[in-house]
Order: C-alpha cells, then sequence, then structure tokens
C-alpha cells in the first residue's frame, strides 16, 4: 500500500550543483505533478504529465526538467540549483483530471 | 487567472471549540474546490470536496458549502480536538476535461493549533 514515494526525503546542495528527485506511484495513475511548498506561498504547481511521454509547464517551471517514461516514475531534475530552489517539493498522482490527488511525503531541498 | 484567498493564521483554539477558516476563490465557470490537510511531517491529504454549486463536502466531522453567489467554500468543524492541529489548504481546479485543466490552484495554508 505505498501510494506515492518520493526519494530523498531530504537533501543539501551547494549552488550549481545538480540533482534528480524520484517520484514514483504504484496506483496506474496517469496523471502526475510536482508542486514546490514555500512559506506563506501555498503550493505551487512546477510541471505535469497527463500520461507517459507527456509532460507540460505549470507556473513556475523555470530551473526544473522532467521526464515521464513509464506510467509508474515522475523524477524532476535541478540542472544547477540555485538557493531560490531552496523548497519543500511534493509528487502528487491521480487516476484522471477531476479526480482526488494522492501526495508523496515531500522532499526538503536545502540550497546553499 | 484562478486565485484561492483563505484566512491568514495561526488560528489557535481550545479543545471543544468551533472552527471556521474561510476561503474565497476566483475562477472562470464553475471550479472543483477541495480543502487539503497537512499534518506536521507528512504530504498533504484530501480531506472533502465538492464539485458544483450548493454542494456539501464532508469528513471526520469537517463540512464545507460550494456558494456559488458569494465564491466560497469555508472550513467548518463544530468541536476540534488536539489531532486536528495542521495546516489547512482551500485548492480548486478549473472546470473542464483537458490536461491543462489538472492544475491544483491552493491557497496559502492556515495553520490550526488546537490546545487541549
Amino acid at each position: 500500500n505505498a501510494g506515492v514515494t518520493q526519494t530523498p526525503k531530504f537533501q543539501v546542495l551547494k549552488t550549481g550543483q545538480s540533482m534528480t528527485l524520484q517520484c514514483a506511484q504504484d496506483m496506474n495513475h496517469e496523471y502526475m505533478s510536482w508542486y514546490r511548498q514555500d512559506p506563506g506561498m501555498g503550493l505551487r504547481l512546477i510541471h505535469y504529465s497527463v500520461g507517459a511521454g507527456i509532460t507540460d509547464q505549470g507556473e513556475v517551471p523555470n530551473g526544473y526538467n522532467v521526464s515521464r517514461s513509464t506510467t509508474e516514475d515522475f523524477p524532476l531534475r535541478l540542472l544547477s540549483a540555485a538557493p531560490s530552489q531552496t523548497s519543500v517539493y511534493f509528487c502528487a498522482s491521480s487516476y484522471a483530471v477531476n479526480t482526488e490527488a494522492f501526495f508523496g511525503q515531500g522532499t526538503r531541498l536545502t540550497v546553499v | 487567472g484562478d486565485s484561492v484567498t483563505q484566512m491568514e493564521g495561526p488560528v489557535t483554539l481550545s479543545e471543544e471549540a468551533f472552527l471556521t477558516i474561510n476561503c474565497t476563490y476566483t475562477a472562470t465557470g464553475y471550479p472543483s474546490l477541495f480543502w487539503y490537510v497537512q499534518y506536521p511531517g507528512e504530504g498533504l491529504q484530501l480531506l472533502l470536496k465538492a464539485t458544483k454549486a450548493d454542494d456539501k463536502g464532508s469528513n471526520k466531522g469537517f463540512e464545507a458549502t460550494y456558494r456559488k453567489e458569494t465564491t466560497s467554500f469555508h472550513l467548518e468543524k463544530g468541536s476540534v480536538q488536539v489531532s486536528d492541529s495542521a495546516v489547512y489548504f482551500c485548492a480548486l481546479r478549473a472546470p473542464g476535461s483537458g490536461g491543462s485543466n489538472y492544475k491544483l490552484t491552493f491557497g496559502k495554508g492556515t495553520l490550526l493549533t488546537v490546545n487541549p
């Protein structure tokens, strides 16, 4: 009964380093998305995918890349980390566009 | 564009007090409305939802009614418990079935602390 699994839970990066945040779901959901959560800002959509091979940008996509080669996985890549990317990142999935979104437990990223 | 405004926190209540967290929205058409809850150290969980005007969502003693005339979706609970301490987010999803309608637009969140 895993649901949405994110790894790692915590990460510290130096400015300019790259890394990939992993997200996997075992519910056979077509829709997956990445949000960032910042104090006083709520959650903002970074990128989303409506199925394997299909991705699109959300409201804050700059500095992030995604791909969706399988239904289960939706990794988020930071190519050159910046302090402004310090945040908590949440992955979410849902069966269809207007059904419940299930969230992972989050990855807390600090860029120094 | 779409937006959600919810009352600023933090909100501190004593156990068994009545809770209201206000939420208003701006969107075209009839969006779906949601309340999510985030317990400390965890991800967001759907608390309740409403998909059309005058619908009432309810779960775990919490209720919210979709009011189109006032563009509101206020969260209420008659008697809060210490275990309700969490951050509560109001959110909307624009109407339609296309991929671009997948986005959830969130309010900034309201931290609720319930003291024994």
